[in-house]
């Protein structure tokens, strides 16, 4: 099957710094991929629509200048959290489509900002 | 607008009873339905899909859409079964993204 992974799988960070978070299709080309957040015990929430060689689209109240997303091939997708605080330590999840429309996930990654 | 519901936060069964986890969706056009599976420290996948109307570990799936629903059952719950499932429902078009309901934790006691 499809595989997604993700870089790094965990993070700390100080507060105003920006960290860089990779999401791959390991085996297969995606011109769209998914961004995530998944705060404690709580469900998946989609942040942004990433789309190769064009902006991404980023879901109502998702800040899109915190939340900086660059597509730059069939393969791999970059968020980037800039000026990052407290507030947005959290659980970072990729996806990338099927030919049927599921979603194959990346393993996440935990973001923690000091 | 667009919603999944998972009334259940938690779901507790013994090892082979049957286990039924609820979902229902609101959606003004065609829905395509999922459930995901996240076992522990695993990422999230795929369990099955309404539109292939298929059968995986054991678990099935029927959309009813009179009562916009889409519940994830097995007959005879197994201890491997525990974990967090979420059902979800695409939107958008052929590679839309997904809406996710809150997930229901399952726990399969021996």
């Amino acid at each position: 099957g499809a595989v997604v992974s993700q870089h790094p799988s965990r993070v700390i960070c100080k507060s105003g710094t920006s960290v860089k978070i990779e999401c791959r299709s390991l085996d297969f080309q995606a011109t769209t991929m998914f961004w995530y957040r998944q705060f404690p015990k709580k469900s998946l929430m989609l942040m942004a629509t990433s789309n190769e060689g064009s902006k991404a689209t980023y879901e109502q109240g998702v800040e899109k200048d915190k939340f900086l997303i660059n597509h730059a091939s069939l393969t791999l997708s970059t968020l980037t959290v800039t000026s990052a605080h407290p507030e947005d330590s959290s659980f970072y999840i990729c996806s990338a489509p099927g030919i049927y429309n599921e979603q194959f996930f990346g393993p996440g990654t935990r973001l923690t900002v000091l | 607008a667009q919603r999944v519901t998972q009334p259940e936060k938690l779901l507790s069964v013994f090892k082979g009873a049957p286990v039924e986890l609820k979902c229902n969706y609101s959606y003004s056009g065609s829905p395509e339905l999922f459930w995901y599976v996240q076992y522990s420290r695993q990422r999230l996948q795929l369990l099955l899909r309404h539109i292939s109307r298929e059968s995986i570990k054991g678990f099935t799936a029927d959309l009813n859409k009179g009562e916009t629903s889409f519940h994830l059952k097995k007959p005879f719950a197994q201890e491997e079964d525990s974990a967090m499932y979420y059902c979800a429902l695409s939107v958008g078009g052929s590679q839309g993204n997904l809406i996710f309901g809150k997930g229901t934790k399952l726990s399969v006691k021996p």
